[in-house]
């Protein structure tokens, strides 16, 4: 059972453009959310994160947003560069338990230069 | 800093063959581990998390197994592979006793394919 979905799992964009992922999930106990980014080949860096207390976080070009109520949140890129292209990870987490981390099944960007 | 390394980096393994897979961790004590494998559209699977020493969850039945024989190492095997454990396999560390900020920063990863 996939708690936590991206449901487009690619999106094409020019560069220069805004760059939006998309994430949804189920589980209302969750309370901390990530994005992780991806390359072919390595494994994943952090990228931002969110507290539930907060509906959105900035930090340079990439702002997480997120909205309890529909479960849903967001990152944006702005303005998006060829070397954003890579997959991108959400992530939802619970407040206890060592295991308490859920990955979306991932949305690959192409930013088209 | 904390640093967190796992080889090889790539393998090709026959069928029936064992399999070791390491990841240590540096700059840090007693750190949760994980062993997360990428799977085509099913995101990153988490195989199986260890919160100390010999101390092994496994999440997902399967052909493998985990052992933690030090506080910062973290072993990923398998007697016998099968086909389908061919993957990227990445091992993943975190502060201990975090509630929240939960950030789970990850090794390299390792490419695994069976033949």
């Amino acid at each position: 059972d996939q708690q936590v979905k991206q449901n487009s799992p690619s999106l094409s964009v020019q560069e220069g453009r805004i760059s939006i992922l998309n994430c949804d999930y189920t589980n209302s106990m969750f309370d901390y959310f990530l994005w992780y980014k991806k390359y072919p080949a390595e494994g994943p860096t952090f990228l931002i994160s969110i507290s539930s207390i907060k509906d959105k976080n900035e930090d340079g070009r990439f702002t997480v947003f997120l909205n309890k109520s529909a479960k849903h949140l967001s990152l944006h890129i702005v303005p998006s560069q060829p070397g954003d292209s890579a997959v991108y990870f959400c992530a939802a987490s619970k407040q206890t338990g060592a295991n308490n981390l859920f990955f979306g099944t991932g949305t690959r960007l192409t930013v088209i230069p | 800093s904390q640093t967190i390394h796992q080889w090889p980096a790539t393998l090709v393994q026959p069928v029936g063959s064992p399999l070791s897979l390491e990841c240590t961790v540096e700059g840090t004590s007693n750190p949760n581990l994980y062993w997360y494998r990428q799977a085509a559209g099913r995101g990153l699977q988490l195989l199986f998390y260890s919160v100390g020493i010999g101390q092994i969850s496994s999440e997902v039945p399967q052909n493998l197994s985990a052992s933690r024989p030090q506080d910062r190492q973290f072993i990923l095997s398998s007697k016998k592979l099968l086909l389908s454990d061919s993957g990227f396999y990445l091992c993943a560390w975190r502060k201990p006793g975090q509630r929240r900020g939960n950030t789970i920063y990850f090794g390299e990863g390792s490419w695994l394919t069976v033949v």
